[in-house]
């Protein structure tokens, strides 16, 4: 069974922070990794993918990937209130395999 | 960019009921499509994933006989809930691979909330 592990938060920062998201895969060979924001009632939007080891900045978002040790997380600078959102993590196989695998999803607030 | 509609994006009907959802790529052609649902403060599920001119490949413990899907086009795949129970109300988010951008990640469409009475 692949398991993508989030937690599941509530994270709560200050606006103008470092907010920091975590997630854990159980799949070995899973080669893409995705970064969803989910607003309530909405569809998850993309924020970020990664497949390679170390750090991919866009913007104010950084993820990181470590496959040693299974592990993504997301970085974003400068926090606003409107990154207030549930933030899920994503893990895709690699070849012919595009299936996602979601974790539960952290809940971020920013508070101004 | 890339933009996948679906449709419709909130129905309402009585249970007993058949739901068609459709999910369009309206500016890529896409070899696959996936169908996703979603319960509140729950993560996203793979429900199946649609390959255009084949049969769906559905995942554990999702009822084919349910859960009708067609992808008769590159751009055009419909989901239909077959005698529809309060408990399949729920969040239904289709997204698509572009054909051509293959390494790209799957577009999302605006999901459809289906609420059985």
């Amino acid at each position: 069974q692949k398991e993508v592990e989030q937690n599941s938060g509530p994270l709560s920062v200050p606006e103008g922070a470092i907010a920091s998201l975590n997630c854990t895969y159980s799949d070995r060979g899973s080669q893409s990794f995705f970064w969803y924001r989910q607003y309530s009632g909405k569809s998850p939007e993309l924020i970020m993918f990664i497949y390679s080891n170390g750090d991919k900045e866009d913007g104010r978002f950084t993820a990181q990937l470590n496959k040693a040790s299974q592990y993504v997380s997301l970085l974003i600078r400068d926090s606003q209130p409107s990154d207030s959102a549930t933030y899920l993590c994503a893990a895709g196989g690699g070849g012919s395999n595009y299936k996602l695998t979601f974790g539960k999803g952290t809940l971020l607030t920013v508070n101004p | 960019g890339a933009v996948v509609s679906q449709h419709p994006s909130w129905v309402i009907c009585k249970s007993g009921t058949s739901v068609k959802i459709e999910c369009r790529s309206l500016d890529f052609q896409a070899t696959t499509m996936f169908w996703y649902r979603q319960f509140p403060k729950q993560s996203l599920m793979l429900m199946a994933t649609s390959n255009e001119g084949s049969k769906a490949t559905y995942e554990q413990g999702v009822e084919k006989d349910k859960f009708l899907i067609n992808h008769a086009s590159l751009t055009l795949s419909t989901l239909t809930v077959t005698s529809a129970h309060p408990e399949d109300s729920s969040f239904y988010i289709c997204s698509a691979r572009d054909r051509v951008n293959s390494n790209q990640p799957q577009h999302f469409g605006d999901g459809t909330r289906l609420s059985i009475l």
